[in-house]
C-alpha cells in the first residue's frame, strides 16, 4: 500500500523568501506519479506540480520546484520568492501506476499549512 | 468547458436520511473519483471509476454507493447518513493515459449530518 507523510503541520515564511515543504512516500511500485496541490481558504484544490518516478530531472513550474530524491523517497516542494497569496494548505499526493485497474487513485498526505508573513 | 461540477455546494441532513451528491465533468475523462476531506486528515478516497459501468472501492467506502452509467456523471449516494459522514466531499476526474496529467477537482460539497 502506498503512504504519504508530511511531517510539518505548519510552516511560516517571510514574504519574498524561499520555503521547502517536506513530503516522503512509501511504495513498492517502480512506476508512480507525485503531485502537489494547493488548497486556499476558499477550499478548492489547485494543481501545482507533477513528478514522474522515471523523470530524471526535477520538475519546475514557475516559482514551484520539486526536489525529487528517489533513493530517499522524498518529494519536497520548494516555493521561491514567497507571496502573501501563497498562504494556504499544501498537499502532497501519489498516484498508483498506469496499466492497472486502480490507476488514477491518489493517496494524500495530511497537508502542511503555510503562512506567509509580510 | 465547465470542468468538474458538483451539486449541492452545501447540505444539512438528519441522521438516517439519504441523499445523492452529484458530480459531472465535460472533459470526456475516463477516470472519476470521490474523496472526503476531514480536518487534519487530508483527502481519502471513497470510490472511483475507470469508465462507464466500472466502479471500485477506495479507502473509506462504507456507507456510500456509486454508479457510473455515463462517462460524464458519477453520483455518490449516502444510504443512511451518520454524523461521522460530516465532511467536505470532492469529486475529481482525469485521463487514464499515464504521464503528467493531473486530476481535476470539483469545488466540493460541504455536508453536515446532525
Amino acid at each position: 500500500a502506498q503512504k504519504i507523510t508530511q511531517t510539518q503541520p505548519g510552516m511560516f515564511v517571510q514574504e519574498k523568501e524561499a520555503v521547502t515543504l517536506d513530503c516522503t512516500y512509501d511504495t513498492s511500485d517502480q512506476s508512480y506519479g507525485l503531485f502537489w496541490y494547493k488548497q486556499p481558504s476558499s477550499g478548492e484544490m489547485i494543481f501545482l506540480i507533477y513528478q514522474g518516478s522515471y523523470d530524471e530531472q526535477n520538475a519546475t513550474e514557475g516559482r514551484y520546484s520539486l526536489n525529487f530524491q528517489k533513493a530517499r523517497k522524498s518529494a519536497n516542494l520548494v516555493i521561491s520568492a514567497s507571496q502573501l497569496g501563497d498562504s494556504a494548505m499544501y498537499f502532497c499526493a501519489m498516484r498508483e501506476p498506469a496499466g492497472g485497474t486502480s490507476y488514477g487513485k491518489l493517496t494524500f498526505g495530511q497537508g502542511t499549512i503555510l503562512t506567509v508573513h509580510p | 468547458n465547465a470542468g468538474v461540477t458538483q451539486t449541492p455546494k452545501f447540505q444539512v441532513l438528519k441522521t438516517g436520511q439519504s441523499m445523492t451528491l452529484q458530480c459531472a465533468q465535460d472533459m470526456n475523462h475516463e477516470y472519476m473519483s470521490w474523496y472526503r476531506q476531514d480536518p487534519g486528515m487530508g483527502l481519502r478516497l471513497i470510490h472511483y471509476s475507470v469508465g462507464a459501468g466500472i466502479t471500485d472501492q477506495g479507502e473509506v467506502p462504507n456507507g456510500y454507493n456509486v454508479s457510473r452509467s455515463t462517462t460524464e456523471d458519477f453520483p455518490l449516494r449516502l444510504l443512511s447518513a451518520a454524523p461521522s459522514q460530516t465532511s467536505v466531499y470532492f469529486c475529481a476526474s482525469s485521463y487514464s493515459g499515464g504521464g503528467r496529467e493531473t486530476q481535476y477537482f470539483g469545488p466540493g460539497t460541504r455536508l453536515l449530518v446532525l
